[in-house]
Order: C-alpha cells, then structure tokens, then sequence
C-alpha cells in the first residue's frame, strides 16, 4: 500500500462525456503530478500541482484539466471525452518519493 | 532536457537464466534513475532507484542495476529469472534535487521460457 489512494478505480462512460479522477495524497505531500499511460502514447507525464498551484504541465490536452485543493487531494478532469483517451491515469507524490505512485483509474471510453 | 531508451520492447529469457533489461538515458544534469515493474492490469511498482552514492542499487526482488554515468546506462539485471518475473519494466529519469516530472521509457516486456 503506497498510501496514495485513487478514486475509482475502474471507469467505464461514453465518448462525449465528461469525468472526474479523484487522487488522495500521503499526508504531506505537497506536490502531486498526474501520469497518462495510454497504449498510443505509452506512459507521459500531463500535469503537476503544488500547494494548490500548477507548477508544470506536459503533454496535457485542453480537454483534460487539473486542480489541487486546499486538503491537497487533487482531481483531474477529462471532459469530451474521445475513445483515444482510453488510459490508466496514475497520481503521485514528487519523484524522490515515486514509490508512493497511486494504484491508477483505469479509464474506458466507448 | 531528459530522455530514457530503453533497448528491445520484447526480451525473452529462460527460467533460471540470466535478465538483463538495458536503459540508457540522456539528461543535462545530474539524474534520480528509476526501474519500475507493472504486472498485468497492475499500477507502477517501483523496483529501486538510484539517488546518490553507491552506483550499484539493490531493489526488490532480487533485481539490481548499475548506474554507469560514462556510459550513461542503468541497466537492470536478476541473476536467475522467475517465472513470476513476467512483466513490463520501465526505467525512468528525473533531475535530482529538483521537484520535477519523471521521463518514462517505453518499457520493455519480459517473458520466461519454461
């Protein structure tokens, strides 16, 4: 158990739609970073949060948004969703903790 | 900027013999390096990592890499395959010291051979 819990962990919905990827940290973790690990695209680092603030974006779509709330949980928000956006989306702490990845939410887009 | 090549998307290896996964990576300063297992319809699991010190890292498993910044590699090695090793592998940079994004390779998939 990494400690770091993701919500829910399996999602199945429709193209068009919209959904929420919920990641809570350890307690103390200031920084959270979200991970896309897609077949296409293999695994790709799409955003970065601290302390409540984006710090650093990668590969991020303008469909998909993040933020990072005062109890530090997180959330990541796809929305017209696309059948490429079928993924395993992970969170985690700052790297030198990278053992504490997330279990990931397994999303399916049909 | 950083980048990790990881050789062969494929390796297969017989059970009892020797792995080794290669990883070579590129990064303008000095690098945290990373070797993460995912077993089938599993998240990441971190296998080791390398910080600083000792340029040979023990993880779990009975895995170990070497961190060769000359030739900059950190290749991963088991001395005698289990059958539960099958998995896909990923070696992983960062910057170190900094709060800054992991660069994934693409993985490589190992089976064993009965």
């Amino acid at each position: 158990d990494s400690g770091v819990t993701q919500t829910p962990k399996h999602l199945i919905t429709a193209t068009g739609q919209r959904v929420t990827l919920r990641c809570s940290p350890r307690s103390g973790d200031l920084s959270v970073y979200w991970y896309q690990q897609s077949l296409d695209q293999g695994l790709q680092f799409l955003i970065q949060y601290y302390n409540g603030e984006e710090r650093a974006k990668g590969n991020i779509l303008e469909r998909f948004s993040a933020q990072q709330f005062p109890d530090l949980h997180s959330e990541l928000n796809l929305s017209s969703l696309e059948l490429g956006d079928s993924a395993l989306y992970f969170c985690a702490p700052t790297p030198a903790d990278t053992q504490y990845f997330g279990p990931g939410t397994r999303l399916t887009v049909l | 900027a950083q980048s990790v090549t990881q050789l062969g998307s494929h390796v297969s290896v017989s059970e009892g013999a020797l792995v080794l996964l290669r990883c070579n990576y590129s990064s303008s300063v000095p690098p945290y390096l990373f070797w993460y297992v995912q077993y089938p319809n599993q998240g990441l699991q971190l296998l080791l990592k390398y910080t600083t010190g000792a340029t040979l890292v023990k993880g779990i498993n009975g895995f170990e890499a070497e961190f060769k910044k000359s030739e900059t590699s950190f290749h991963l090695t088991k001395p005698s395959a289990h059958m539960s090793d099958a998995a896909e592998y990923f070696c992983a940079v960062s910057p170190m010291n900094r709060d800054d994004k992991i660069i994934f390779g693409k993985g490589t998939r190992l089976h064993i051979l009965p």
